[in-house]
């Protein structure tokens, strides 16, 4: 079945570094791509998605790009905050799915 | 963006009693909701989808029984833990995902801790 693999946390980092966060995933079909992010207390929120190879999704100031023949869609920004201290979900839903198929989550610190 | 609500926040109740979690989307219809069950530290996982005005269709191994959803309108969702037992401590989060945002977003609530004793 579809799945989602992303990279353990906890990730650490200091203010101002790059980050990437991997995901990788397993479905058939052209799947649509998602990145979740989960402040402290609060719901999960969409952060950006790409529902077609070579798309870019885009949001305040991440990125991740849909790259179907290494079945990738990993997070990257070039400059965290401390405010993007928070947990990260890469998800897939199929083509003419319903469903949407989390990864375990990635949970990323910041440094001041 | 649209806003779906779940009440109560977090709840604590004796093992053996039911316990009701409402969720609601507020400035959209929810054609469909999704309930889903977050363990400390772990992903989330997709326990029943439910479409408005029909019986929820569950992920296998979650006892029907057990969890009941009724999806009676299209801005509301219900989901009751019934004889309630430590093991169902969880961490319960609603989705709704509505055709009439010109999207297919799924939008989620702030979940609901559950606390059995």
């Amino acid at each position: 079945g579809d799945s989602v693999t992303q990279m353990e946390g906890p990730v650490t980092l200091s203010e101002e570094a790059f980050l990437t966060i991997n995901c990788t995933y397993t479905a058939t079909g052209y799947p649509s791509l998602f990145w979740y992010v989960q402040y402290p207390g609060e719901g999960l929120q969409l952060l950006l998605k790409a529902t077609k190879a070579d798309d870019k999704g885009s949001n305040k100031g991440f990125e991740a790009t849909y790259r179907k023949e290494t079945t990738s869609f990993h997070l990257e920004k070039g400059s965290v905050q401390v405010s993007d201290s928070a947990v990260y979900f890469c998800a897939l839903r199929g083509s003419g799915g319903f469903k949407t198929i989390f990864g375990a989550g990635t949970r990323l610190f910041v440094k001041a | 963006g649209a806003v779906v609500s779940q009440h109560p926040s977090w709840v604590i109740c004796k093992s053996g009693t039911s316990v009701k979690i409402e969720c609601r989307s507020l400035d959209f219809q929810a054609t469909t909701m999704f309930w889903y069950r977050q363990f400390p530290k772990q992903s989330l996982m997709l326990m029943a989808t439910s479409n408005e005005g029909s019986k929820a269709t569950y992920e296998q191994g979650v006892e029907k029984d057990k969890f009941l959803i009724n999806h009676a309108s299209l801005t509301l969702s219900t989901l009751t833990v019934t004889s309630a037992h430590p093991e169902d401590s969880s961490f319960y989060i609603c989705s709704a995902r509505g055709a009439s945002d010109g999207t297919d977003t799924q939008y989620f609530g702030p979940g609901t801790r559950l606390t059995v004793l």
